[in-house]
């Protein structure tokens, strides 16, 4: 398996303007979350879905902010407008939820640097 | 809430040498602990996972343990490498039927060749 894939790996933009991270998980898991890291705040889980239903979108820091999953392959993060703040590495990882303790398995991330 | 502690934040070990790295949590009613390993600037590896019926689980030079009463999960590294330099994360998944885990801030590990 190619394990949890994620596009783009670098995104360099402008404030205001509109940032779409993506992410395909690993076939068959049914869990899929999105975390935000920083130095200061270390990891953060922004939202997660089971069978494409998000469950918990607490910790979406406001409404800039949206998530969906379309399908069991496919997820989408996007800031709108993005800001400096924004700035951060956002990790996608999925599990299998009933299996092997829901073990979580993280993409390599993407570094988006808002100007 | 839950509170995931790692202490300390680095560390430098001379190569060869064993070390142990720890993780207290302040809720007991864990689901499962997971050790992860992050190199700079990539993602986050799984190494180990135990479940809350565990005390410990082994994959080859590491061991982690858990003490779900004292809120306590060490990962033990036997025979330290310059390879085992990375920052090492625990994170502790809740009982109740939430996948959410949160994680600890990490212990940046540096092995001295």
């Amino acid at each position: 398996d190619a394990g949890v894939i994620q596009s783009p790996r670098h995104e360099v933009t402008e404030m205001g303007q509109e940032v779409t991270l993506r992410c395909k998980p690993i076939s068959g898991h049914n869990s899929l979350f999105w975390y935000r890291q920083t130095m200061m705040r270390g990891l953060e889980l922004l939202i997660y879905f089971n069978n494409n239903v998000p469950i918990d979108d607490s910790g979406m820091p406001e409404d800039r902010f949206s998530a969906k999953m379309p399908n069991a392959s496919f997820s989408t993060l996007k800031i709108q407008p993005s800001e400096p703040r924004d700035s951060a590495v956002y990790f996608c990882a999925s599990s299998l939820r009933r299996g092997h303790g829901g073990e979580q398995f993280f993409g390599p991330g993407t570094r988006l640097t808002v100007l | 809430k839950q509170e995931v502690t790692q202490i300390p934040a680095a560390l430098s070990v001379p190569e060869g040498e064993n070390l142990v790295l720890n993780c207290s949590f302040t809720d007991s009613a864990i689901y499962n602990l997971q050790w992860f390993r992050q190199d700079p600037g990539k993602g986050l590896t799984s190494l180990l996972l135990i479940q809350s019926s565990q005390r410990e689980q082994t994959s080859g030079r590491l061991n982690a343990s858990l003490d779900k009463s004292s809120g306590r999960s060490t990962l033990y590294i036997a025979a330290s490498q310059p390879g085992d330099s990375a920052t090492y994360l625990c994170a502790v998944r809740r009982l109740g039927g939430d996948d959410k885990i949160i994680f600890g801030k990490g212990t940046r590990l540096h092995i001295l060749p």
